[in-house]
């Protein structure tokens, strides 16, 4: 089984500044990583797939980079409706693995 | 655009089943290019895959090693619709259950039902 590790546990940053989130892989996942959003009382939501593509309606804010074991997710310009907990997904191998989830609070 | 609409009971007895049914609208669970799967949420286990059913030209089930031996997957062509037992539930298995559609990465996500396994 492949393992995720996402750092930071918790990032606190103020709307309008950067946030870079990250994830490690414990095998090379060659771009094989999704990310998702999710805010209290809802399902996650997709945010990128093919650890660069933004999935449907994700605004531009958004962006994925990295290949092999490390990732990352960059949201340019914080939002007040961004504040809410990622995680990254490995579909490179099954069992299918999350990472714990980054919060991203003000 | 799927939509995918979950029912099933909130509060399962230990060594019970726990049985949810996930009714799907915009697709077909016997669509030749989507898959059908379970994941759970629980603050102990974080997200966690459990299994998928899909069809290509027969039908196919795959679960994670964690649950294999206790979780079924079904398609429903009749009703539109799959479900998910997971037999002798024990109290770690309560969690937020949430039905979700994907062959690699999980694009639509029913409304999650929160599970409680507790006598």
């Amino acid at each position: 089984e492949i393992m995720m590790t996402q750092s930071p546990a918790t990032l606190s940053v103020s709307p309008g500044e950067r946030a870079t989130l990250s994830c490690r892989t414990s095998q090379s996942l060659s771009r094989n990583l999704a990310w998702y959003q999710q805010k209290p009382g809802q399902a996650p939501r997709l945010l990128i797939y093919g650890a660069s593509t933004r999935a449907t309606g994700i605004p531009a804010r958004f962006s994925g980079s990295g290949s092999g074991t490390e990732f990352t997710l960059t949201i340019s310009s914080l939002q007040s409706e961004d504040f809410a907990v990622y995680y990254c997904q490995q579909y490179d191998n099954w069992p299918r693995t999350f990472g714990q989830g980054t919060k991203v609070e003000i | 655009q799927v939509q995918l609409q979950q029912s099933g009971p909130g509060l399962v007895k230990p060594s019970q089943t726990l049985s949810l049914i996930c009714a799907i609208s915009g697709d077909s669970v016997s669509s030749k290019s989507a898959a059908w799967n379970w994941i759970r949420q629980s603050p102990s286990r974080g997200l966690e895959w459990l299994g998928r059913t899909f069809y290509r030209s027969k039908w196919s089930k795959e679960y994670a090693p964690s649950v294999k031996s206790r979780l079924t997957i079904n398609p429903d062509t009749a009703n539109n619709q799959f479900s998910l037992q997971l037999d002798s539930v024990v109290p770690e298995d309560t969690a937020v259950y949430f039905c979700v559609s994907g062959n690699y990465w999980f694009d639509y996500w029913g409304q999650g039902t929160l599970v409680i396994v507790s006598s």
